[in-house]
Parts: structure tokens; sequence; C-alpha cells
């Protein structure tokens, strides 16, 4: 069965560094997606993504953050200067389409900034 | 800003006895409603759906239930097995495919 796949699964980094964040959606899929759940808290949306530019983006999702798909498979969350509230899971998803509800979600990555 | 609320923690059911899982949101612009289940170290697995044009669906030993007027979805596990102990997470969208808001999330526990 077709699955997100993400990596690091755990990335730890200092503050004010850069961090990538790689994500390999289901190939057929058009539709992409960044959230992130910080220990104990609530899955939050960041970012929605298609046809190559950014679809919504939610309050979190100032200036640090950036995506990109690079090439036709994987799909980048970037921080430019991690600060210690960035430290969550990030989890990639996927759909099918615009019309299509179910979101595929990747394994996660850890981001621990210290 | 909490659209989307779980407003229990945590649940432990019998085995072979219902499960039943309460989630309340705020938005009356939201038309589409998603279950999804958690295990440790994974993400996220859709698990069933429901829009805003019905008021019940099924799949198999899960059924979502929709309450518009009283902004209330509830999903019942029938039943339950100890496979189903995990985090389940309601979700909710008021523009389809694009932006949904999470709710924090029910531990659930069934024990043998």
């Amino acid at each position: 069965e077709p699955e997100v796949t993400q990596t690091p699964s755990h990335q730890v980094t200092q503050m004010g560094q850069e961090v990538i964040l790689r994500c390999v959606p289901i190939s057929n899929h058009l539709y992409f997606y960044w959230y992130r759940q910080i220990l104990g808290q609530k899955v939050e949306f960041l970012v929605s993504f298609y046809n190559n530019e950014i679809s919504e983006k939610s309050e979190i999702f100032d200036d640090q953050f950036s995506v990109e798909r690079p090439d036709g498979s994987n799909f980048t969350l970037k921080i430019r200067s991690t600060k210690l509230e960035d430290s969550a899971m990030y989890f990639c998803a996927s759909t099918k389409d615009r019309g299509a509800y179910e979101q595929y979600f990747g394994p996660g990555t850890r981001l621990t900034v210290t | 800003d909490q659209q989307v609320k779980q407003n229990s923690p945590s649940l432990s059911v019998q085995e072979g006895r219902i499960s039943i899982l309460n989630c309340d949101y705020t938005n009356s612009m939201f038309d589409y409603f998603l279950w999804y289940k958690k295990y440790p170290a994974e993400g996220p697995t859709f698990l069933i759906s429901i829009s805003s044009i019905k008021d019940k669906n099924e799949d198999g030993r899960f059924t979502v239930f929709l309450n518009k007027s009283a902004k209330h979805l509830s999903l019942h596990i029938v039943p339950s097995q100890p496979g189903d102990s995990a985090v389940y997470f309601c979700a909710a969208s008021a523009d389809t495919g694009n932006q949904f808001y999470f709710g924090t999330g029910t531990s659930l526990t069934v024990i043998p």
C-alpha cells in the first residue's frame, strides 16, 4: 500500500539554525500539507500546497517557514532560524485532489531545538 | 482558538463493549468531519468521515454521528477490541480538501 514517508525521523538542532524536513508524498497525490503537534497539544495545520504554490497557510506559518517541491517527488518544510518553541512533531500529509478529504499522513519528524 | 474540542482526554472500555468518543465544534461553516486514529510514533491514520449533508456514516465497527444543531459529532466503536487502543482525533474543515482543524485527541484504552 502506498504511503507517505518522512525523513529524518528525529532532528536535533540548536536554536537559530536552519532545518529542512523532508517528505515524499504518495506519487499520484496532488495536494500536500504540513502539520505540527507540540507535545501534549493538538495537531495544528501549517500549510497546504498545490500546483507548486501555497494554497493556504495558518498564522503559525510565518516568514521563518517555507515549503518547496524541489523535484517530482519530494516536498520540504524549511525553518530558517529555529526557536525553542519550534520543538514539535511535524507531519506531512497528501491527498489525491482538492475534493478528496482523506489525508494520508507520514510518520512524522520529531524536531528538538536546544 | 479552539474550534474543535474533544473534552475527554482519555476513555477506558472493556473489550466487546461500545466505545463512544465525542467531539464538539464551534464554527458553523464546517462542512466535513473526519476521525483519525494515532498510535505512538506514527502519523494519524484516517478512520471515517462524514459530510454535513448526512447525520450518520457507518464503516464496519465504526459509526460516526453528526448533530449539526448541537455542533457535535461522535464516533462509536462496536465491539471494541484491544487493537483499538490509540489516540483518536476528530478534525473539521470548512473548505474541501484544504485546512483541517484538529481536536486535542482522546486516548482510548480497551481492556481485554
